[in-house]
C-alpha cells in the first residue's frame, strides 16, 4: 500500500503564480517524520524540509512554505511567486519507526514553469 | 552540493554483468543508504548501513549486495543485471542510524545504470 500519495502528477503554472503541492500520509506511528525534497533536470535529490510529527507550526522559508495537518494527514508544500528554477520534480516521504526509518517516497509531482 | 559523492556518474553494461557503485559519504556521517529510482517503481529503497554494519533491508533483490567499509564508503554490487536493472542509483548519508533522530539524510548526484 502507498504510504505517501501525491495526487498530482504534473503541474503547469505560469511564472509568478503560486502553486501548491499536496501531499497525504499514511502511519500508525505516533512519532514520524516527513520531508520534501527536490529533483531539478539534472537528476539530482535536493533536500527541502524535514518535520517531525510533534511539530504541527507551518514552515516558510523565502518563497517557499509549508503546511502541517495531522488531523488530515497532510503536508503540503506552497511555492510563491513561482519562477522558471522551479522546475523539478517534487518528492514528499514519510519515515516511521516501523520501517526503520527509512525514508518511504511518494511517486512525486513534476511542476513546470513556464516564463 | 551535498557532499555525498557517488561514481561512476554514468554506467553502460550489458544483460548478465556485474557492476560495482561506489559512495563517499558527507564527512563525519555514520550512516549509508542506497535507493533506486526507476520509471516504474519510483524510488524504493534498497539498504543501509550504520558505521559498518547492515542496519535496515528494504526492495533489495538477492542480486544485489551491499557493504561499508571501515573509511565509511560504501559499495553496492549488482549482479546478474537485467534490462529491468536499469535506473538512476542514489546514495544517501546522515549523521544518526537514521531520521528518529532528528537527522536528515542528504542524497547524492546518482549513477545512471543503463542495462543494454
Amino acid at each position: 500500500a502507498q504510504k505517501v500519495t501525491q495526487a498530482q502528477t504534473e503541474i503547469s503554472v505560469v511564472e509568478k503564480e503560486d502553486v501548491t503541492l499536496d501531499c497525504v500520509y499514511e502511519t500508525r506511528d505516533t512519532t514520524y517524520y516527513l520531508f520534501w525534497y527536490k529533483q531539478p533536470p539534472s537528476g539530482e535529490l535536493v533536500f527541502l524540509i524535514r518535520r517531525n510529527s510533534f511539530d504541527e507550526q507551518n514552515e516558510i522559508s523565502g518563497r517557499y512554505s509549508w503546511n502541517f495537518q495531522k488531523s488530515t494527514s497532510s503536508f503540503n508544500f506552497t511555492i510563491t511567486a513561482s519562477q522558471v528554477v522551479d522546475s523539478a520534480v517534487y518528492f514528499c516521504a514519510l519515515s516511521e519507526a516501523n520501517s526503520g526509518y527509512a525514508l518511504n517516497f511518494g511517486k512525486g509531482t513534476s511542476l513546470l514553469v513556464t516564463p | 552540493d551535498s557532499g555525498v559523492t557517488q561514481t561512476p556518474k554514468h554506467l553502460i553494461t550489458a544483460t548478465g554483468q556485474r557492476v560495482t557503485l561506489r559512495c563517499s559519504p558527507r564527512s563525519g556521517d555514520l550512516s549509508v543508504y542506497w535507493y533506486q529510482q526507476s520509471l516504474d517503481q519510483g524510488l524504493q529503497f534498497l539498504i543501509q548501513y550504520y558505521n559498518g554494519e547492515e542496519r535496515a533491508k528494504g526492495n533489495i533483490l538477492e542480486r544485489f549486495s551491499a557493504q561499508q567499509f571501515p573509511d565509511l564508503h560504501s559499495e553496492l554490487n549488482l549482479s546478474s543485471l537485467e534490462l529491468g536493472d536499469s535506473a538512476l542509483y542514489f546514495c544517501a548519508s546522515s549523521v544518526a542510524k537514521g531520521t528518529d533522530s532528528g537527522n536528515t539524510i542528504y542524497f547524492g548526484e546518482g549513477s545512471w545504470l543503463t542495462v543494454v
